[in-house]
Parts: C-alpha cells; sequence; structure tokens
C-alpha cells in the first residue's frame, strides 16, 4: 500500500492536449512536492508546496495543494511532447524529520 | 546536472555477491538519502543520513548497510545479493535534512544474474 497514490499511472495523449494528474494520501504532509522524471535519469524537482490550497504556476504546469495537506494535483495545459515523462509526487508527514515518500509515478506520454 | 555524482552507473554481478555503491552529494548538502527504484515497486526510500549520523529508516533490508563518511559522501552496501535486488538505485542530497528540496543523482543500474 503507497502512503502517496498517483492517479493515472498511465496516460497517453495528444499535443495541445490538457491533463491533470493527481496525488491524494488519507495523512497530512508538511509539504508536498513535484518531481519529473526522464528514462535513464534521476527525479528532478519542479516545486514545493506547503501551504493548504497553494497554487504555484511554473509557465504551462499549475500545482495545487489541498486545503487540508492530503492531496495535491498538477495540471498541464497544451502538453508537448518534450512534457514526456514519469511525473512523481513526494512528501514528509508533518512532525519533524521524517522519510520522504514517493508515489509510484504517472507515466505521461503526449504524442505528436 | 544536478550536483549529485552517483558511481558506478552499471553493475552486474552474481548471486550471493557483495557490491558497495557510492554517492557524493552537491556541495554543502548535509543530508543524502538512498532509494530503490523499480517498475512495480516505484521510488522506495531505504534510509536517510544527516551530517554523517542516520535520521530515517525506511524499507532497508537487514543485508544492506549504509553510511556518511566526514566528507560526506555515502555509500550503501549490498550484501548477499539476489535476483529480486537488481534494480536502480538513487542517492539524492539536499541542504536540510527534511526533505523538501532533494537532488537526485543519475542513479546505479545494478542487475544481479
Amino acid at each position: 500500500t503507497q502512503l502517496l497514490e498517483q492517479s493515472p499511472q498511465f496516460l497517453s495523449i495528444q499535443e495541445g492536449e490538457n491533463l491533470t494528474v493527481y496525488c491524494n494520501s488519507s495523512s497530512v504532509f508538511s509539504s508536498l512536492q513535484w518531481y519529473r522524471q526522464e528514462p535513464g535519469e534521476g527525479p528532478v524537482l519542479l516545486v514545493t508546496v506547503v501551504t493548504g490550497g497553494e497554487v504555484k504556476k511554473l509557465k504551462r504546469l499549475t500545482f495545487q495543494f489541498g486545503d487540508a495537506r492530503k492531496d495535491s494535483s498538477l495540471h498541464i495545459t497544451a502538453a508537448q511532447p518534450g512534457d514526456t515523462g514519469l511525473y512523481l509526487c513526494a512528501g514528509a508527514l508533518s512532525g519533524g524529520y521524517q522519510k520522504v515518500t514517493f508515489g509510484i509515478g504517472t507515466k505521461l506520454q503526449v504524442i505528436p | 546536472d544536478s550536483g549529485v555524482t552517483q558511481t558506478p552507473k552499471h553493475l552486474i554481478t552474481a548471486t550471493g555477491q557483495r557490491v558497495t555503491l557510492r554517492c557524493s552529494p552537491r556541495s554543502g548538502d548535509l543530508s543524502v538519502y538512498w532509494y530503490q527504484q523499480s517498475l512495480d515497486q516505484g521510488l522506495q526510500f531505504l534510509i536517510q543520513y544527516y551530517n554523517g549520523e542516520e535520521r530515517a529508516k525506511g524499507n532497508i533490508l537487514e543485508r544492506f548497510s549504509a553510511q556518511q563518511f566526514p566528507d560526506l559522501h555515502s555509500e550503501l552496501n549490498l550484501s548477499s545479493l539476489e535476483l529480486g535486488d537488481s534494480a536502480l538505485y538513487f542517492c539524492a542530497s539536499s541542504v536540510v535534512g527534511d526533505g523538501e528540496k532533494l537532488f537526485f543523482g543519475s542513479g546505479t543500474q545494478l542487475s544481479v544474474l
């Protein structure tokens, strides 16, 4: 059982489409991070959200932290082939130093 | 380039053997994390060190051990290797130990034959 559940696990869309991926938990997190990983490489940090209800934008990517700090979403507008990759959410539980847990990821393929 | 260096990049060995994976964190980062990534399990947290001391432990097998040295580099030792240990092993570092911003190396692909 994953502490952080990501959905969908696989997503294949056409270039120009919009998409949203979700990261859900029953636990409260002090912060949540989103990473993107390409084959043969380590994950690369995209954003950290800290405050419940927080929304952050990174070009065509919009990240939201749930009000209760238990979930997060990533929305991509007008997806491009360069967005292809594995999107991972990660978080540390509230209450001091805790192990950082990752979701299993959403594998996104954007078809030209 | 994340600034985190992992060696070797690929490792092929036989069951029952022992291997050592090495990680040099980004300059100035005090915390090192080790993760195992497999297709069915995703990124599984193994262990975290902060300034030489073990800070948190995850699903690390007793056959595995790690340490962080005074110069802050870390080693992950895997012994009595089994076929199921084949995976990508990642090291990550952060400035502080709260895991908010992890910088990952490129990983070591371990193949146990």
